[in-house]
């Protein structure tokens, strides 16, 4: 079945940049997820890309994908402590599943 | 506007009770989703309604009864529930269903004594 996969901790400090990491198993994955969840907090969409396209950026976010390395990344620029927070990455199959697969979510933590 | 949303932000029950968690968008969605989330874990998809009809019971324990009254709202009634399903209940709704983009509430956190 469908995997997706990521590291489970992050830390980087107040300014710097945070690149968070994701790869997926399906290659018929149509639409990819950032997921953002603060502390007992729902998920908050932060972005998605179209499996056709190798790169979106959208303010501090930018996301990178290589479909042939099923390698997804998240990059957040000038990081700040209110990024503080689990980032799941997820993926939708091209057979249009209600199904989303979650990755198991990278906390990332923002030293001041 | 992509804000779903849910009451109560928190839930207290004993295994007797009998209690509902209700679940709100007025963004046309035509797809609606309940999620149940344990701590450190991501969420798993429970139920899924189209157009206001049941498409998909992930195999929930009938104690969790799902009702989407119109095209706006989601409930979640539950019975005789167990400590074991203490966690953070999450609705999320889409524009039609299959492979669209899933917009999520706050979540309920359910506590069961």
């Amino acid at each position: 079945g469908e995997d997706v996969e990521q590291s489970l901790f992050l830390s980087v400090r107040e300014g710097d940049s945070s690149v968070i990491n994701c790869t997926y198993t399906d290659s018929s994955s149509t639409y990819l997820y950032w997921y953002k969840q603060e502390p007992g907090a729902g998920l908050q969409l932060l972005t998605y890309i179209f499996s056709n396209m190798d790169m979106k950026q959208d303010q501090r976010l930018t996301v990178l994908l290589n479909k042939k390395d099923k390698h997804l990344s998240l990059r957040i620029a000038d990081t700040q402590t209110g990024d503080s927070a689990i980032y799941f990455c997820a993926e939708s199959d091209g057979a249009g599943s209600y199904q989303l697969t979650f990755g198991k979510g990278t906390k990332l933590s923002v030293i001041p | 506007d992509t804000e779903v949303t849910q009451t109560p932000k928190h839930l207290v029950m004993g295994m007797t009770n009998k209690k509902s968690l209700k679940c709100e968008q007025h963004m046309g969605h035509r797809a609606m989703y309940w999620y149940k989330q344990k701590a450190k874990k991501p969420p798993e998809l429970m139920f899924v309604y189209s157009y206001e009809k049941l498409s998909i019971n992930e195999s929930v324990p009938s104690r969790f009864s799902p009702e989407c009254p119109n095209s706006s709202l989601l409930n979640l009634h539950l019975h005789a529930l167990q400590p074991e399903d203490s966690a953070l209940y999450l609705c999320a709704s889409s524009h039609f269903s299959r492979g669209d983009t899933q917009y999520f509430g706050p979540g309920t956190r359910l506590t069961v004594l």
